[in-house]
């Protein structure tokens, strides 16, 4: 079965000071890791696809990472207006177009 | 409309009451999908429709019935919910489920259902 454990829970930032959220998983040949924003009383934003080990992908402020069992997501000197949760889920093989989703991470940025 | 829309956006209903959530996608995706979304938990998938056709049903209780009358509509039915069945619920689409590439999905923003 396909699982995510992303970490910190939670994560406080001050404006400037960057950080990384890491996504732990396993899975049963990887078709995809995908990272969404969730704003609060909003469905998931989609920010990422990331396919094998080693790839990078980078959108403002963002920068997704990939290694063989985790993916950390960079954030550089955040805004106030990064403060969202962010969910990494991933997508095996063995079941047509499931994701499975971590709990995601809360971000917080203080001005 | 652009994107996913979802009605209603809020609804409270009771446990002896049928209600439908409506899914609207409008970026030509072949796949649609319901999940819910509660408090400390992670999205679960519901289920999912490739072409009106449904591809996946991830043990849910009857209580719940989806229907897709075609690729850019998506309804979940409800009856005789509980109230640990108060969470809320997202549609999403993409282009399609196949194992040769991502696919991202989409979503919508969600109807938040209370069960009382």
């Amino acid at each position: 079965e396909d699982q995510v454990t992303q970490s910190p829970e939670a994560l406080r930032l001050q404006e400037g000071e960057s950080s990384s959220l890491n996504c732990s998983y396993t899975v049963s040949g990887l078709r995809g890791l995908f990272w969404y924003r969730q704003d609060p009383g909003k469905g998931p934003e989609f920010l990422f696809t990331l396919y094998s080990a080693g790839e990078e992908k980078e959108k403002e402020r963002l920068k997704a990472t990939l290694t063989k069992k985790e993916s950390f997501l960079h954030i550089t000197a955040p805004k106030p207006e990064d403060s969202a949760t962010y969910l990494c889920a991933v997508r095996g093989g063995t079941s047509y177009g499931k994701l499975t989703f971590g709990q995601g991470t809360i971000l917080t940025v203080h001005p | 409309e652009t994107g996913v829309t979802q009605t209603p956006r809020h609804l409270v209903m009771g446990m002896t009451n049928k209600k439908s959530l409506k899914c609207e996608q409008h970026l030509g995706h072949n796949a649609m999908y319901w999940y819910k979304q509660s408090a400390k938990k992670p999205l679960e998938l519901m289920f999912v429709y490739s072409l009106e056709e449904r591809v996946e049903n991830n043990s849910v209780p009857s209580r719940f019935s989806p229907e897709c009358p075609n690729s850019s509509h998506l309804f979940l039915h409800l009856h005789t919910l509980q109230p640990e069945d108060s969470a809320l619920y997202l549609c999403a689409s993409s282009q399609g489920i196949g194992t040769s590439g991502g696919y991202e999905q989409y979503f919508g923003p969600g109807t938040r259902l209370t069960v009382t």
